[in-house]
């Protein structure tokens, strides 16, 4: 399994500017999340899905879409790029739909000038 | 709401036994605690969880007192590679689904 897959590794966005995030595991989770780290900070949960076709929002969603249309991938959409959203985004998943253990990504350095 | 409190940084020797503390004074009746370890530059990594009392695996202890608002994460023999940031984790809501990680415990190994 290659667990929990995310691309790109790096991206540079200019102000304004809109991307995708993509996300991806082959472990048939249910539960899947996308989390942002500051540096010096700890994760903040941005947005998490408990299955295809339903997502809910964590403590920063503002700035930021999701959709779940299948099992095995949860993309994040920044709608228009801000300095402040600079951040290393993690995605990650759990096979237990309630405080299971999640697995994490590798994280996207995203930078947004 | 369910938060967690840790002590910011700790330092040990090689060898050692390290306990490190997380205060969770809300945490939902049917919560799990959970237990991270980051290396800089990687995702965190799931160490342990539990729900009440004592629980072990081949890296660690977690002690859960009766009153679970509190846990204790101890690493047996710690040496250079664990060298790490350290987060404990319960959920916000009471599905066990929204969750907050603190700004961890970063432990510090010294040969």
């Amino acid at each position: 399994n290659a667990g929990v897959t995310q691309t790109p590794k790096f991206q540079v966005l200019k102000t304004g500017q809109s991307m995708t995030l993509q996300c991806a595991q082959d472990m048939n989770h249910e539960y899947m999340s996308w989390y942002r780290q500051d540096p010096g900070m700890g994760l903040r949960l941005i947005h998490y899905s408990v299955g295809a076709g339903i997502t809910d929002q964590g403590e920063v969603p503002n700035g930021y879409n999701v959709s779940r249309s299948t099992t095995e991938d949860f993309p994040l959409r920044l709608l228009s790029a801000a300095p402040s959203q600079t951040s290393v985004y993690f995605c990650a998943s759990s096979y237990a739909l309630a405080g299971g253990p999640q697995y994490f990504g590798p994280g996207t350095r995203l930078t947004v000038l | 709401l369910a938060k967690t409190t840790q002590p910011i940084s700790m330092d040990s020797y090689e060898g050692q036994e390290v306990n490190i503390t997380c205060s969770h004074n809300n945490i939902a009746t049917n919560d799990y605690i959970t237990w991270y370890q980051q290396f800089p530059s990687q995702g965190p990594r799931f160490i342990i969880q539990g729900y009440k009392t004592k629980v072990t695996n081949e890296v660690a202890s977690l002690f859960i007192p009766a009153d679970r608002k509190s846990s204790t994460l101890s690493l047996p023999r710690v040496s250079l590679s664990d060298t790490a940031v350290y987060y404990c984790l319960v959920a916000l809501d009471n599905y066990g689904q929204n969750f907050v990680f603190g700004p961890g415990t970063r432990l510090s190994v010294l040969p």
